[in-house]
């Protein structure tokens, strides 16, 4: 099975500051991946899927980019209410194994 | 609006069975793929179970299978997860997703349920 892995596993950042987390797949996924934001004590939300298409009502200080095994989320302008976990799941074939997270918080 | 409403959590002795059910309103359920995903307490999320808009494809994460059957009722709008051979490390929060792709698309859970919480414990 492919697996998927995350980095970092968290960062501090300062608000407006620009924040990249990287997702990587062990074998070519096309762009079948997805990003999700959970906050604490909350339900996850799908903020991108196909890698780079923005769900809608999410702010387009979200974006994605990737393609085959490599991918990133990059918040353009961090914001206090952008603490969370992020997640990024594969859906090319099953199984639709998520990665570990990131825990994003301000500094 | 879509809602989707998890039951059939609580507290049972690993080897015993469970049967979770999850209530779908708010779109046409018969066209859409439907996953089962898990968080246990303090940890990531883990993907559990896909069924196919038609129930012709049905695929486990390699933790589960062999023990847990996905299943969904169309007339009555229901998604189920019946769990078996439980084990301590199935205590998590059971979420209902619905699939943002429609039919036989998968891109991603569009919409999640607020959870079952399932206890494995003797």
């Amino acid at each position: 099975d492919i697996q998927m892995t995350q980095s970092p596993s968290s960062l501090s950042a300062s608000v407006g500051d620009r924040v990249t987390i990287t997702c990587r797949a062990s074998q070519g996924i096309r762009n079948s991946l997805a990003w999700y934001q959970q906050k604490p004590g909350k339900v996850p939300k799908l903020l991108i899927y196909a890698a780079s298409t923005l769900q809608s009502g999410v702010p387009s200080r979200f974006s994605g980019t990737g393609f085959g095994t490599d991918f990133t989320l990059t918040i353009s302008s961090l914001q206090p209410e952008d603490i969370a976990t992020y997640y990024c799941q594969k859906y090319d074939s099953g199984p639709f194994t998520f990665g570990p997270g990131t825990k994003v918080d301000i500094k | 609006q879509v809602q989707l409403v998890e039951s059939g959590g609580g507290v049972v002795q690993p080897g015993r069975s469970l049967r979770l059910s999850c209530a779908a309103s708010g779109f046409t359920f018969s066209n859409y793929g439907m996953h089962w995903v898990r968080q246990a307490p303090g940890k990531g999320l883990e993907w559990v179970a896909l069924i196919s808009y038609d129930g012709s494809n049905k695929n486990y994460a390699d933790s589960v299978k062999g023990r847990f059957t996905i299943s969904r009722d169309d007339s009555k709008n229901t998604l189920d997860l019946q769990m078996s051979s439980l084990r301590a490390e199935d205590t998590a929060v059971y979420y209902c997703v619905k699939d943002i792709g429609y039919k036989s698309n998968w891109y991603g859970g569009q919409y999640w349920g607020q959870g079952t919480l399932v206890t494995v414990s003797s």
